[in-house]
């Protein structure tokens, strides 16, 4: 398995700002990826974090708004820009292939997540 | 487009009750299926995964089934406990992309 840290745990932020969420694995993964889950909704994946190159966002998710970075292969962050109440959800980060021993896993784990409230 | 449906929405049942939880999916091509748990405010825990290759997989009092022709999958948790209680998420990758498409959860209830 993985231990999967994310910062901040959760923040309230006004209107109109930016909020720079970190996740951190304790292991090298294959992919990264980040998901939200709003108010008694299920997860939606916004994007999947690619090393080294732009990540690949859903339909319906912006670099503009979500701007993601994986500079390597333990560590991402996604941004919330310009952010209005709608915006008020968790944010997971998850992984899948750890690499332990030189063996992958299959599983997908998941971050702690980041409880975000915009007022 | 993965479409995920988890059935019931809520389950709630008296300690020791066994415990079945359906997940259904639209396409049959898939390359695992994982199922999750939630705690009020947490991340998600991993459970159970199975590869689209198998029909079933256990672990302790937990076992879950698939049927890719079907499009379906249970979750069995025996002799449930007051500790059982949470969300239960069903999750679908197709093949090759390893992106999950989630179904909505169960919320179970067990009562002591």
């Amino acid at each position: 398995s993985a231990v999967i840290s994310q910062k901040p745990s959760r923040d309230i932020c006004q209107r109109g700002t930016s909020l720079t969420i970190q996740c951190q694995v304790d292991s090298q993964v294959t992919m990264m990826f980040w998901y939200r889950q709003q108010p008694g909704q299920s997860l939606t994946l916004i994007a999947t974090a690619n090393q080294g190159s732009e990540a690949t966002y859903e339909s319906g998710f912006v670099i503009d708004k979500f701007p993601i970075s994986r500079p390597n292969l333990t560590f991402s962050t996604l941004t919330v820009s310009n952010m209005s109440p709608e915006d008020s959800s968790i944010y997971l980060c998850s992984v899948w292939g750890v690499k332990s021993a030189g063996v992958s896993s299959y599983e997908q784990y998941f971050g702690p997540g980041t409880r975000l409230t915009v007022t | 487009k993965q479409e995920v449906t988890q059935i019931p929405a809520a389950l709630s049942v008296p300690e020791g009750e066994n415990l079945v939880l359906n997940c259904s999916f639209t396409d049959s091509a898939i390359y695992n299926l994982q199922w999750f748990r939630q705690d009020p405010g947490k991340g998600l825990t991993s459970l159970l995964l199975i590869q689209s290759s198998q029909r079933e997989q256990t672990s302790g009092r937990l076992n879950a089934s698939l049927d890719k022709s079907s499009g379906r999958s249970t979750l069995y948790i025996a002799a449930s406990q007051p500790g059982d209680s949470a969300t239960y998420l069903c999750a679908v990758s197709t093949t090759g992309d390893y992106k999950l498409s989630f179904g909505a959860g169960t919320t179970v209830t067990v009562r002591a």
